[in-house]
């Protein structure tokens, strides 16, 4: 069975420092890994992907994780912080065995400092 | 392309009473897929459709929670009776089958349950 655990619920940054959010999952097969981002009262908008290409993966707005097969990881970084990054961030694993159905971490919610 | 469609945003109904939620797809896209997301918690899956077939719905409350994707194309899902601890947002994605593919979501329905 496929799990996500997310390290920190919420995350304070300064405008211009490193923003670092915490994924680790357990999954039987190689996993398809996403993270997800949520604005206030918006849905879920896809940052980036990892599919077993590249183990460093680039997003938008500046972000990129990287794939860590013997620490089950993928966090996610972004070099400086910017205020319009306030928002809530997540972590989804999907197997193809499992129909490709996302499931989520609990979320780490970023404040970003001026 | 247009996004996924979800009506109504928001909704407000007391305990006992039943709601719907409506939810238009991309166009194209096979597989929708329903998620629950409750206040500080990451979204979890209702039910999933392939076309207008039941993929995965174990964790769906059948008791009170019902769904249908009667053309394959738009789906409904339906709340009866409410209980307080459905207040939550319900998310509807959809996505093309196969490989790691990206759910694409809507912005989400909001139910309080008084």
């Amino acid at each position: 069975a496929q799990s996500v655990t997310q390290l920190g619920s919420h995350v304070s940054v300064s405008e211009g420092a490193l923003v670092l959010l915490r994924c680790n999952y357990s999954s039987s097969v190689p996993p398809y890994l996403f993270w997800y981002v949520q604005y206030p009262n918006q849905g879920l908008q896809l940052l980036l992907k990892y599919t077993s290409a590249a183990t460093l993966v680039k997003g938008i707005n500046g972000f990129e994780a990287e794939f860590k097969k013997s620490e089950t990881s993928f966090h996610l970084t972004k070099p400086s912080a910017h205020m319009s990054d306030a928002a809530e961030y997540f972590c989804a694993v999907s197997e193809e065995a499992a129909g490709n159905k996302l499931t989520f971490g609990g979320g780490t919610r970023v404040l970003v400092k001026p | 392309e247009a996004g996924v469609a979800q009506s109504p945003r928001y909704k407000i109904i007391e305990k006992r009473q039943s709601v719907a939620f409506w939810c238009n797809p991309i166009s194209g896209h096979a597989t929708l897929y329903w998620y629950q997301q409750i206040l500080g918690q990451g979204p979890k899956l209702l039910i999933q459709f392939q076309n207008n077939g039941v993929v995965d719905d174990s964790q769906l409350p059948k008791d009170r929670f019902s769904a249908e994707r009667l053309k394959g194309v738009d789906s409904t899902l339906k709340i009866q009776p409410a209980k307080l601890e459905d207040s939550a947002v319900y998310l509807c994605a959809s996505s093309s089958p196969g490989g790691a593919n990206v759910l694409t979501f809507g912005a989400g329905s909001r139910l309080t349950v008084l």
